[in-house]
């Protein structure tokens, strides 16, 4: 089993949709996630973190985290055409672990 | 804050070169870097972990004498891609933290293409 497992999706929403991004981990000792965004042909760019359980919320982000259930999700209200990127799930603090990331289309 | 540069965004090289690449921590001090490569289409392969004045530790299957990297300060770390072939063609990144920081902090990248 991977350390982060992503479904690679691609997953296309419409405009204004919610889009929803999943992403299971299978080291229960992590303290730390983080969702990166990265368009093609670009590096990553961090887009949140958490590291208590619960809703984070930050513009048209949330950010959820279940550590019982060893899941971490990013939700994206009123999606954009600009929001279609990968978005790579990561955990951990000095030794960060990646997902394969997820492709999300927003069709206009 | 945490602005992580690299340089030189894009190179191309004959087969048999070399190519250095730097990453700079602009307004921290990166306690922490770490180099990616990446091929079309696919996630992020972590290549090696370096921390400042140590010698850095190497992912599975990477060679460390053909890829070299320095992390001679708290605000540099060099990778040097050693005999380039057309197959290290790729996109190379480095990301940094540093203390106090949970995130790691990524450089735009470095496109290599060798010819």
């Amino acid at each position: 089993q991977k350390e982060v497992e992503q479904n690679s999706g691609p997953l296309s929403v419409p405009e204004g949709a919610i889009a929803s991004l999943n992403c299971t981990y299978s080291d229960r000792g992590s303290q730390s996630f983080f969702w990166y965004r990265q368009y093609s042909g670009k590096s990553p760019e961090l887009i949140m973190s958490i590291y208590s359980n619960g809703d984070k919320e930050d513009g048209r982000f949330t950010a959820q985290l279940n550590k019982a259930s060893q899941y971490v999700s990013l939700l994206i209200r009123d999606s954009q055409p600009s929001d279609s990127a990968t978005y790579l799930c990561a955990l951990g603090d000095n030794d960060m672990r990646f997902g394969a990331g997820t492709r999300l289309t927003v069709k206009p | 804050g945490a602005v992580v540069s690299q340089h030189p965004s894009w190179v191309i090289c004959k087969s048999g070169t070399s190519v250095k690449i730097e990453c700079r921590s602009l307004d921290f001090q990166a306690t922490t870097m770490f180099w990616y490569r990446q091929f079309p289409k696919q996630s992020l392969m972590l290549m090696a972990t370096s921390n400042e004045g140590s010698k850095a530790t190497y992912e599975q299957g990477v060679e460390k004498d053909k890829f070299l990297i320095n992390h001679a300060s708290l605000t540099l770390s060099t990778l040097t891609v050693t005999s380039a072939h057309p197959e290290d063609s790729s996109f190379y990144i480095c990301s940094a933290t540093g203390t106090g920081l949970n995130e790691q902090y990524f450089g735009p990248g470095t496109r290599l293409t060798v010819t």
